[in-house]
């Protein structure tokens, strides 16, 4: 079965500072990867997705991710934090059925992230 | 606007009470799923329709059930309730991307259910 983990649950950056959010990720097969945004009081917002192809995606509001096989990750970053960035961050892997195309989210538990002026 | 639309917003009921949260998919999309965002279980994905079938199921308890109409929109179904259901309800939506493997979930705005 697969599972992800988010080591950090809270990290605090500076408005303007570099962030990188880790995600790692564990499953048997090609992983199908993405990252979810949930601002408080809304619902999930996709930032990128992984499924093949170029390491490196590019998402929305700046954001890339890195997929890097050898180390089952798929870490967020961003060059320069905007306090609107301010949110909770979630890594998942989606499920490959054999035969058949549906996917079934396994999330990791969130990192909180807080952006100081 | 991910396109993906819940009803109610809200939703504050006692324990044993029923149920029923709705979700209507983006246009085109097939899939719908449905999470529970919960404090101590996370995100955790109940039930997944296809096209009006049932498609996969995850850790939905027997008190819920899910059901997909022909005009796609798809309610969840939550009787017996007791206290530790409080939640907030996500339903996703996905269009079939003609390939085997994963599609792309854009999730609605969510149901927030407070069982008192």
């Amino acid at each position: 079965a697969q599972s992800v983990t988010q080591p950090d649950i809270h990290i605090t950056v500076s408005e303007g500072a570099s962030l990188e959010l880790r995600c790692n990720y564990s499953y048997g097969a090609t992983p199908y990867l993405f990252w979810y945004v949930q601002s408080p009081g809304q619902g999930l917002q996709l930032l990128l997705k992984y499924f093949s192809g170029d390491t490196l995606v590019q998402g929305i509001k700046g954001f890339e991710a890195e997929f890097k096989r050898s180390q089952s990750s798929f870490n967020l970053r961003k060059p320069s934090v905007h306090w609107s960035d301010a949110a909770e961050y979630f890594c998942a892997v989606g499920a490959r059925a054999g035969g058949t195309s549906y996917g079934k989210l396994t999330f990791g538990q969130g990192t909180i992230l807080t952006v100081h002026p | 606007d991910s396109g993906v639309t819940q009803t109610p917003k809200h939703l504050i009921t006692a324990t044993g009470q029923r149920v029923t949260l709705r979700c209507s998919p983006r246009s085109g999309d097939l899939s719908v799923y449905w999470y529970q965002q919960s404090l101590d279980q996370g995100l955790q994905f109940l039930i997944q329709y296809y096209n009006g079938e049932e498609r996969a199921k995850g850790n939905i308890l027997e008190r819920f059930s899910a059901q997909q109409f022909p005009d796609l929109h798809s309610e969840l179904n939550l009787s017996s309730l007791e206290l530790g259901d409080s939640a907030l309800y996500f339903c996703a939506s996905s269009v079939p991307t003609g390939v085997r493997g994963v599609e792309t979930q854009y999730f609605g705005p969510g149901t927030r259910l407070l069982v008192l």
